[in-house]
């Protein structure tokens, strides 16, 4: 069974511009949660979709935003980019996303903004 | 809001030493997972323990989860250098709302010489 896939692995953006990251699930699970992780602050949750919905969401500005598609298949956005976006971004799936679940998390996409 | 504290944050051993990293919260989880993560990787799931008083093996390692399901340790015995990386922990909230997101630890970076 393949894993979690991600798209980019790297990116580079400077200060003002939107990015946009992509993330593929395990097949079958339809959770998906999406992390952001940096040396200072560790893994941070950004927001979980379900079914196409956002269920949870992170204390992250709204400039941070994502979506799910009718395969389970992820992207979020990150508009006006700032300095302190550059990070690692994961992306995690589970089957169910509640109670005792497992996630499984993708390679990450390396986010540098200049 | 929940918070997990991991300690310690570094470890430097010698090869064939035994090491314990602990994880401790106020919170309880309904479970906890361990997590080791290479440099420029996504973290891979090494074990998830759900039952209060749990313990779980996988070859070196050993995975015990608190009575109360609030701590958690991972015990290595006779450490190796490929067992060099950051482990976290994280938890899933008992609460049963907080969809596909884990609490995590601030992890232990783990150095083994040879």
């Amino acid at each position: 069974k393949a894993g979690v896939t991600q798209t980019p692995r790297y990116l580079i953006k400077t200060r003002g511009q939107q990015v946009t990251l992509s993330c593929s699930p395990i097949s079958g699970h339809r959770s998906v949660s999406w992390y952001q992780q940096t040396p200072g602050q560790g893994l941070q949750f950004l927001f979980e979709y379900f079914s196409e919905t956002q269920r949870n969401k992170g204390n992250f500005p709204g400039r941070f935003s994502g979506r799910q598609f009718s395969n389970s298949r992820s992207e979020m956005n990150v508009s006006t980019l700032e300095l302190g976006d550059s990070a690692l971004y994961l992306c995690a799936s589970s089957l169910v996303g509640t109670g005792g679940y497992e996630q499984f998390f993708g390679p990450g996409t390396r986010l540098t903004v200049l | 809001t929940q918070l997990l504290e991991q300690s310690p944050q570094f470890l430097s051993i010698q090869e064939g030493e035994n090491l314990t990293v602990y994880c401790n919260s106020s919170s309880v989880f309904s479970s906890l997972q361990w997590y080791r993560q290479e440099p420029g990787e996504g973290p891979v799931l090494l074990v998830t323990v759900v039952t209060g008083g749990e313990v779980k093996k996988l070859k070196r390692l050993t995975f015990q989860f608190g009575d109360a399901r609030k701590d958690s340790s991972l015990h290595i015995t006779a450490a190796q250098t490929g067992d060099t990386g950051l482990y976290l922990c994280a938890g899933a909230d008992a609460g049963g709302t907080s969809y596909g997101k884990l609490t995590f630890g601030q992890g232990t970076i783990l150095t083994v010489h040879p």
